[in-house]
């Protein structure tokens, strides 16, 4: 079935970096966009950033703009976070998440999301 | 990029209707999506384009717009409905924005 699998999570002490891994199956990776939204503990949801279907556009939200990459390996279903720099402001379960075909855009499909510390 | 603004909270009786608004100027031109989380799930689109509703998402789930503002109506609301509501809207730079969320509670 169509599902997204978030990977990489863990405690990671601030200024270091850390990879998350999100590897897709039950649909043509390489024809939807993707995304990664966080969410700290007890607040609401965050948008992170974005990679085109063929990785040509990558958008970030300022707070983690040159600091984290957003990439996208079609041959591996396999989508990417690089995190530098972290801050304890970053702590978060970080989703990716599937953008809809045009006719629905929005997010219609969500990993169950992997968590991130940044602590000392 | 630009904020969608939502009540914190909305508290709702067993089959009455509850209403969620999500506003900002960018509405009147933008696409808003809807979200349902349930504590320790991931989210799940509820509406799409305003008024859309997915496949498999009950009837008693409808988006509507006016102007600058647009609403999640539950009609009948249910208590597995209790759950954190999200809106959603791109912003013409490619980036995307969701709301501060809104906490149903249904008593």
């Amino acid at each position: 079935q169509v599902q997204l699998v978030e990977s990489g999570g863990g405690v990671v002490q601030p200024g270091r970096s850390l990879r998350l891994s999100c590897e897709a199956s039950g649909f043509t990776f390489n024809s939807y966009g993707m995304h990664w939204v966080r969410q700290a503990p007890g607040k609401g949801l965050e948008w992170v950033a974005v990679i085109w279907y063929d990785g040509s556009n990558k958008y970030y939200e300022d707070s983690v703009k040159g600091r984290f990459t957003i990439s996208r390996d079609n041959s591996k279903n396999t989508l990417y976070l690089q995190m530098s720099s972290l801050r304890a402001e970053d702590t978060a379960v970080y989703y990716c998440a599937r953008e809809g075909e045009a006719l629905v855009g929005g997010f219609d499909i969500w990993g169950q999301g992997t968590m991130v510390t940044v602590s000392s | 990029s630009y904020e969608l603004t939502q009540p914190p909270s909305v508290s709702v009786s067993p089959g009455q209707t509850a209403r969620i608004t999500c506003s900002a100027d960018a509405l009147s031109k933008k696409f808003a999506y809807w979200y349902q989380q349930k504590p320790g799930q991931a989210p799940v689109l509820l509406i799409y384009k305003d008024t859309e509703r997915p496949s498999g998402i009950p009837e008693r789930f409808s988006g509507s717009t006016s102007g600058t503002t647009v609403t999640l109506t539950i009609t009948g609301a249910q208590a597995e409905d209790e759950a954190d509501y999200y809106c959603q809207s791109a912003d013409s730079s490619g980036t995307w924005v969701f709301g501060g969320g809104t906490k149903l509670t249904v008593l």
